[in-house]
């Protein structure tokens, strides 16, 4: 089966920069790949995705981009605020399964 | 509202006592699933159904049942719970089956925090 790779697991930055989450995947033949936002105690929520035939994507201040050759995908959030302190995990997709990385802890300092 | 729901929330049981986390939606969506949340482990798929009546393993389905009989609902069973399935689970839902198709943003349910003693 599929195995999603996520790093760091823990990311610490000062508001106003940036931060950057990399996930790999093994299975070349995936070709979704969501991000999810969880903050604490609450449900994951999609905020992001890209599919395996486009190389980027971006979203206000939030962006991901694909590597099909190398299997790595990778979340990158600018200008960060104290409401991205969440726990964010990449996920990638053939058909109808969907496995997830260990998550990301992002803490925002202000 | 749309939304998707689980019950019960919170759940302590004993090793070996048989329970059910119902999982229901309301927005007529053909594809559910559910996973399991672990420190350290992210989330993992258990099982998923594409439609009523066509389920098909995840990642650990290991310990689990499911059945869909209707569009809406689709329940969780543990037939024997045992210690290592003491975990929060997650309910979730989307339009469509295939990812990466339009319409296939998962929405997930509130969770359901199990203890099995």
């Amino acid at each position: 089966g599929e195995n999603v790779e996520q790093h760091p697991s823990t990311l610490s930055v000062q508001e106003g920069d940036s931060a950057v989450i990399k996930c790999t995947y093994s299975d070349s033949a995936s070709n979704y790949f969501p991000w999810y936002k969880q903050e604490l105690g609450k449900r994951p929520q999609l905020i992001i995705d890209i599919r395996s035939n486009v190389g980027e994507k971006k979203d206000q201040r939030i962006a991901v981009t694909l590597n099909k050759t190398a299997k790595h995908f990778s979340l990158h959030i600018t200008e960060t605020q104290p409401e991205d302190s969440a726990v964010y995990f990449c996920a990638a997709s053939l058909d109808y399964k969907l496995s997830f990385g260990a998550g990301t802890t992002v803490t925002v300092r202000a | 509202e749309a939304q998707v729901t689980q019950n019960p929330r919170y759940l302590i049981t004993v090793t070996g006592k048989k329970l059910t986390v119902t999982c229901s939606q309301n927005m007529n969506h053909e594809y559910m699933s559910w996973y399991r949340q672990d420190p350290g482990l992210g989330l993992r798929q258990i099982y998923y159904s594409m439609n009523v009546e066509v389920t098909d393993k995840g990642d650990v389905p290991e310990g689990y049942k499911v059945s869909r009989k209707e569009k809406r609902n689709f329940p969780l069973i543990l037939e024997s719970p045992s210690p290592n399935q003491t975990s929060l689970y997650f309910c979730a839902s989307s339009l469509r089956a295939r990812f990466g198709t339009p319409s296939y943003e998962q929405y997930f349910g509130p969770g359901t925090r199990l203890t099995v003693t």
